[in-house]
C-alpha cells in the first residue's frame, strides 16, 4: 500500500473562492487521480493527474473549475475555483503504484457556503 | 460503457448471519473488479480484487462473468464489519468505475 495524506482534512468556504487541496504520497507514483464524492453519492473521477503533462479530464469536469498540477511524481494539488454550494463535496486523491489497484488518502471535506 | 450496480443502499443483518453485497456490472472487455470498504470515520480501502482470489477478513468475492457479477460474501457476520462497501470496476488500471455502494450494518 502506501501512505497518503491530504491537506486540508475539510474547510468551510464561502462562495465564489478557490480552493487548493493537496495530496502527497510517500513514495513516487506515476498516476494519480482526484475524485469527488459529494453527499449520499458514489466516487466520481475528475481527472488523472500524470507528472510531466497535463491533467486528463473526465466528461463533466473542465480545467477551468479544476486545475490541477503534478510538479513531481509525490505530489499534486486540485484547485476547486469560484466555488458553488453544489461543490460542496468530499475530493479524494488516490494513486496506483502499478499494481493496477487504487490507494486513497483520507479526503478533503468541503462545505461552500 | 462501464457501469457497476449496487442494488442495496442498505443491508441490515444479525451478527453471525451471512450476509452478500450484490455487485453487478456492465464491461465489454475483461474486466478488473475490486471491493473496497470505508469505516465510519475511515479512509476509503481496499477489501480484495478478483485477480488475487484472496479472502479477507473473511470476506470472498468470485468473479461471474456470465452473470456479470462480483458479489461479496461472507459467512458469518461479525459488527466490526458494519462499514460501506463498493464495488469498483477498471480496465486494467484505467478508468476506475464506483458503484454507488451499500451500507451494511451488522447488529448485536
Amino acid at each position: 500500500s502506501a501512505v497518503i495524506s491530504q491537506k486540508p482534512s475539510r474547510d468551510i468556504c464561502q462562495r465564489g473562492t478557490s480552493l487548493t487541496i493537496q495530496c502527497q504520497v510517500d513514495s513516487q507514483v506515476t498516476m494519480m487521480f482526484w475524485y469527488r464524492q459529494q453527499p449520499g453519492q458514489s466516487l466520481t473521477l475528475i481527472a488523472t493527474a500524470n507528472q510531466g503533462s497535463e491533467a486528463t479530464y473526465e466528461s463533466g469536469f473542465v480545467i477551468d473549475k479544476f486545475p490541477i498540477s503534478r510538479p513531481n511524481l509525490t505530489f499534486s494539488t486540485l484547485t476547486v475555483s469560484n466555488m458553488s454550494p453544489e461543490d460542496s463535496s468530499i475530493y479524494l486523491c488516490s494513486v496506483d503504484r502499478g499494481e493496477d489497484t487504487q490507494y486513497f488518502g483520507p479526503g478533503t471535506r468541503l462545505t461552500v457556503l | 460503457a462501464q457501469r457497476v450496480t449496487q442494488p442495496e443502499k442498505l443491508l441490515s443483518v444479525f451478527k453471525g448471519a451471512p450476509v452478500e453485497l450484490k455487485c453487478n456490472y456492465s464491461y465489454s472487455g475483461s474486466p478488473e473488479l475490486f471491493w473496497y470498504v470505508q469505516y465510519s470515520r475511515q479512509r476509503l480501502q481496499l477489501l480484495l480484487r478478483h485477480i488475487s482470489r484472496e479472502s479477507i477478513k473473511g470476506f470472498t468475492a468470485d468473479l461471474n462473468k456470465g452473470e456479470t457479477s462480483f458479489h461479496l460474501k461472507k459467512p458469518f457476520a461479525q459488527e466490526e464489519d458494519s462499514a460501506m462497501y463498493y464495488c469498483a470496476l477498471s480496465n486494467y488500471g484505467q478508468n476506475f468505475v464506483f458503484g454507488p455502494g451499500t451500507r451494511l450494518s451488522v447488529l448485536p
